[in-house]
């Protein structure tokens, strides 16, 4: 079974600076996909970025990057340069490739992250 | 611009009624999800569905039954609705594939008194 973990219930932040949003997961498969995606307050679900596990690069969008430590088994979000309109909740996500799991994508907890001025 | 429609933002139903949520894409998405969120747990799996007619228990499907008839539709039933499924619900579509990203309509906040 695939697990997803989001130790960090909510977050602080000031504008312009950087934060980094925590996700951990479990998973027997060898291949599978990682994703984050945002909920503002108006409930949308906003697609951020995906990384697949045979990526070897970090994957990056805009302010957003993802920082993928395969053996830690780690998917961390990175905002840089942070702005008022980024405070929403944030979901790790993770597709799995094989078994059971395959194509079952799986959700944290969420964090939500408040910008400060 | 692509579109998932949820065909109710809110319903309120009584203990033991039988609950339909309706989803349609768009996109000519093959895959279909239906999850559940509340607050301090996320999103939950309860049925997802890559096919026509084909479907897949997620992590909570106890107390929900799915159908997907055609490929754009897909349905969320609560056979005999309880209290404890008072929930927002989200439906998605996605193609296949790894990296597909899910599409959200809008959801469908279900209270049951």
């Amino acid at each position: 079974a695939q697990k997803i973990t989001q130790t960090q219930p909510g977050m602080f932040v000031q504008e312009k600076e950087a934060v980094t949003l925590d996700c951990t997961y479990d998973t027997s498969d060898q291949s599978y996909g990682l994703f984050w995606y945002k909920q503002p307050s108006s409930g949308e679900m906003i697609f951020l970025i995906y990384q697949g596990s045979y990526d070897e690069q970090n994957a990056t969008e805009g302010r957003y990057s993802l920082n993928f430590q395969k053996a830690r088994k780690s998917a961390n979000l990175v905002i840089s340069a942070s702005q008022l309109g980024d405070s929403a909740m944030y979901f790790c996500a993770m597709r799995g490739g094989s078994g059971t799991s395959y194509g079952k994508l799986t959700f944290g907890q969420g964090t939500i992250l408040t910008v400060h001025p | 611009d692509v579109k998932v429609t949820q065909s109710s933002r809110y319903l309120v139903k009584r203990t033991g009624e039988k609950v339909f949520l309706e989803c349609v894409q768009d996109m000519d998405h093959e895959n279909m999800f239906w999850y559940r969120q509340d607050p301090g747990l996320g999103l939950r799996l309860i049925y997802f569905s890559y096919d026509v007619k084909m479907k897949e228990k997620g992590d909570i499907p106890e107390g929900y039954s799915v159908s997907r008839e055609k490929k754009e539709r897909f349905s969320l039933i609560l056979e005999s609705a309880s209290t404890n499924q008072t929930s927002m619900y989200l439906c998605a579509s996605s193609l296949p594939g790894l990296a597909g990203e899910l599409f959200f309509g809008e959801g469908s906040r279900l209270t049951v008194l």
